[in-house]
């Protein structure tokens, strides 16, 4: 199947500070990735919709000012965290459409903490 | 309309068991129902889809079983091994695979 990578699988940071996941499809090239957001033991919730070259779409209650978002490559989109607080502390995963959007292929998550 | 309700939470079951998971859906414009596995720590992997044109599907122990006229679909797995033990969602999508996922269920299969 299609890989996508995410990066860093963890990260640590202030509050008050901003920190950057990236997402790459490694093996084919996506005009569309998905971010989701996974609190402990709970679902995925989809916080927004990313086009390369375009603005991403974000759902309902999801920040754009804090959740950034650039997909400015077909193999990449970024999630920019802004001014990050502890309720921010989360899984991040990132999925990314095969060029035959058949289906959705998912990375590994990132784990933000924000202390 | 835009829910997925997923049962049970969570499901023991000794190895060799068949462990059921079951999805029930609102909006009848869902057109994609894909299955996810996800251990912890870890983002979801795709396990097997089928459409609504389709009853049930097979992939290896794994099996979907689809009932568009009660707007719910199931995940049977054969013969659960140790292994298998992980959290599995069902989700729901129409064209454009923005997902709407299901609450999840910890599935545990005992040695």
């Amino acid at each position: 199947g299609a890989v996508v990578s995410q990066h860093p699988s963890w990260v640590i940071c202030k509050s008050g500070t901003s920190v950057k996941i990236e997402c790459r499809s490694l093996d084919f090239q996506a005009t569309t990735m998905f971010w989701y957001r996974q609190f402990p033991k709970q679902s995925l919730m989809l916080m927004a919709t990313s086009n390369e070259g375009s603005k991403a779409t974000y759902e309902q209650g999801v920040e754009k000012d804090k959740f950034l978002i650039n997909h400015a490559s077909l193999t990449l989109s970024t999630l920019t965290v802004t001014s990050a607080h502890p309720e921010d502390s989360s899984f991040y995963i990132c999925s990314a459409l095969t060029g035959k959007g058949t289906e959705a292929f998912f990375g590994q998550g990132t784990r933000l903490t924000v202390v | 309309q835009q829910q997925v309700k997923q049962s049970p939470q969570s499901l023991i079951v000794q190895k060799g068991g068949i462990p059921i998971i079951n999805c029930a859906y609102e909006n009848t414009a869902f057109d994609y129902f894909p299955w996810y596995q996800q251990f912890p720590g870890k983002g979801p992997a795709l396990l097997i889809a089928i459409r609504p044109d389709v009853s049930e599907k097979k992939e290896g122990r794994f099996t979907i079983s689809f009932n568009k006229s009660a707007k719910q679909f199931s995940l049977h797995i054969m013969d659960s091994q140790p292994g298998d033990s992980a959290t599995y969602f069902c989700a729901a999508s129409k064209g454009t695979y923005k997902y709407i996922f299901g609450t999840g269920t910890r599935l545990k299969v005992l040695a």
